[in-house]
């Protein structure tokens, strides 16, 4: 069945570093791949999303590359803030219509100033 | 346009009551789904609804849960008889269609005592 890999946490990183937060998923077809950012406290809003293959999503500085050929979807920023601290999840949409999203099981992501 | 919206935000329940969690998608979105979120993992799946119909139950659990979507008013997830282990965040996303991304409310932490 379809499922979402997703990189354990925590994650702690220093103001400016570097973040990558892998993401594999096992989908039969043709998935729509998304990440969203969890706040504390609060719900989860989309971050950024891929519909086809080698599709490039971006969203505040944050990136992931759709990429069939690795089932992956890594999301990157090149320079984390104080306010980037958050979980994130990765999430995967079926190719057939009227889907329930699959969720990776969240990284959590605290930087430090 | 508001978001999802979900109330209450925070509920407690004593064991074997009823719980009602309500969910007013966004304006001109007809589908529903409800998530769970158990402490420390992702989003898992529950039910999918359309206005009036369930689509997919395939992950709510055989007893005590119910979902409905009226053709007035919010969706409702009920649970009847709670147990401690229905202590959870409960999740409400909907969509125009149901091949869109979802968009996410801000969640309704239930606490079983």
């Amino acid at each position: 069945g379809d499922s979402v890999t997703q990189m354990e946490g925590p994650v702690t990183l220093s103001e400016e570093a570097c973040l990558t937060i892998n993401c594999t998923y096992t989908a039969t077809g043709y998935p729509s791949l998304f990440w969203y950012v969890q706040y504390p406290g609060e719900g989860l809003q989309l971050l950024l999303k891929a519909t086809k293959a080698d599709d490039k999503g971006s969203n505040k500085g944050f990136e992931a590359t759709y990429r069939k050929e690795t089932t992956s979807f890594h999301l990157e920023k090149g320079s984390v803030q104080v306010s980037d601290s958050a979980v994130y999840f990765c999430a995967l949409s079926p190719s057939n219509t009227g889907n329930q999203f699959y969720f990776g099981t969240g990284t959590s992501l605290t930087v430090i100033p | 346009n508001a978001g999802v919206m979900q109330n209450p935000r925070h509920l407690v329940r004593r064991r074997g009551q009823e719980a009602r969690l309500r969910c007013s998608p966004m304006k001109g979105h007809s589908h529903v789904y409800w998530y769970r979120q158990l402490p420390e993992e992702g989003l898992k799946f529950m039910v999918y609804l359309q206005k009036e119909n369930i689509i997919d139950e395939s992950g709510m659990p055989k007893e005590r849960f119910s979902a409905e979507f009226p053709k007035e008013g919010p969706s409702i997830l009920r649970i009847q008889q709670v147990v401690r282990g229905d202590s959870a965040a409960y999740f409400c996303a909907s969509s125009p269609t149901g091949e869109a991304e979802q968009y996410f409310g801000p969640g309704t932490r239930l606490t079983v005592t």
